[in-house]
């Protein structure tokens, strides 16, 4: 399985953009990049995902690497109600979400 | 929009009882995952069914048995609950089998086997 190496936990202040990186290093070329958070006692919720170009939504952005091996999702103006774990996922076919341990992102008032 | 549904969302089970964990979509999806959850981790994935009358064994499907009778329910068992049982499960819904489908969660449903 192409695994996803994400920091433990970042700290970000309210109305100010965060950065969150993954590198997947053994990503394949079909792998397609899905980010997930999970805020406490919910489920995890869809964000974003892509495959070699850049994309955004009403939630994020998602930048990826020309070489593909490191993404960054961008939320551009971190409120409190983004305070969550957020985790980069390679989607390997309908089967697997391959869930690592996350990033947990605290967000100060 | 209910979206994915999970009852119940708390039970308390001894060791050896037998329970069904329920999970409904309204979506039309093809693709059902059961997913548990341990304290602090990520998830991992129990069963899945790709289809109605469908099932498939995931990472972790020992001592859970799963069906799809109907496209939109799928039911996970614990014929003899066990203490390592306890955990948050989750249940997820996807369109079709695509690598660029997103797979939409439940709020779980919380376990404690004593």
């Amino acid at each position: 399985d192409a695994k996803t190496t994400q920091p433990n936990s970042m700290e970000s202040n309210e109305e100010e953009p965060v950065h969150l990186p993954c590198n997947h290093s053994t990503i394949s070329g079909t792998d397609y990049i899905h980010w997930y958070r999970q805020l406490p006692s919910q489920g995890p919720e869809y964000v974003i995902h892509g495959l070699t170009s850049n994309v955004n939504n009403r939630m994020a952005s998602l930048a990826i690497a020309e070489d593909r091996k490191s993404s960054t999702l961008i939320l551009h103006r971190a409120t409190l109600r983004d305070a969550a774990v957020y985790y980069c996922i390679l989607r390997e076919g309908a089967q697997k979400l391959v869930f690592g341990q996350g990033t947990r992102l605290t967000i100060n008032p | 929009n209910a979206g994915v549904t999970q009852t119940p969302k708390f039970r308390v089970l001894k060791t050896g009882q037998s329970m069904t964990l329920l999970c409904a979509q309204d979506m039309n999806h093809e693709y059902m995952y059961w997913y548990r959850q341990d304290p602090g981790m990520g998830l991992r994935l129990i069963h899945y069914s790709v289809g109605e009358g469908t099932t498939a064994k995931g990472e972790v499907p020992d001592g859970y048995n799963v069906s799809r009778l109907k496209k939109q329910n799928f039911l996970l068992g614990l014929e003899s609950a066990a203490p390592s049982q306890t955990s948050v499960y989750f249940c997820a819904s996807s369109l079709m089998q695509l690598s660029n489908q997103p797979q939409h969660f439940g709020d779980g449903t919380r376990l404690s086997i004593l």
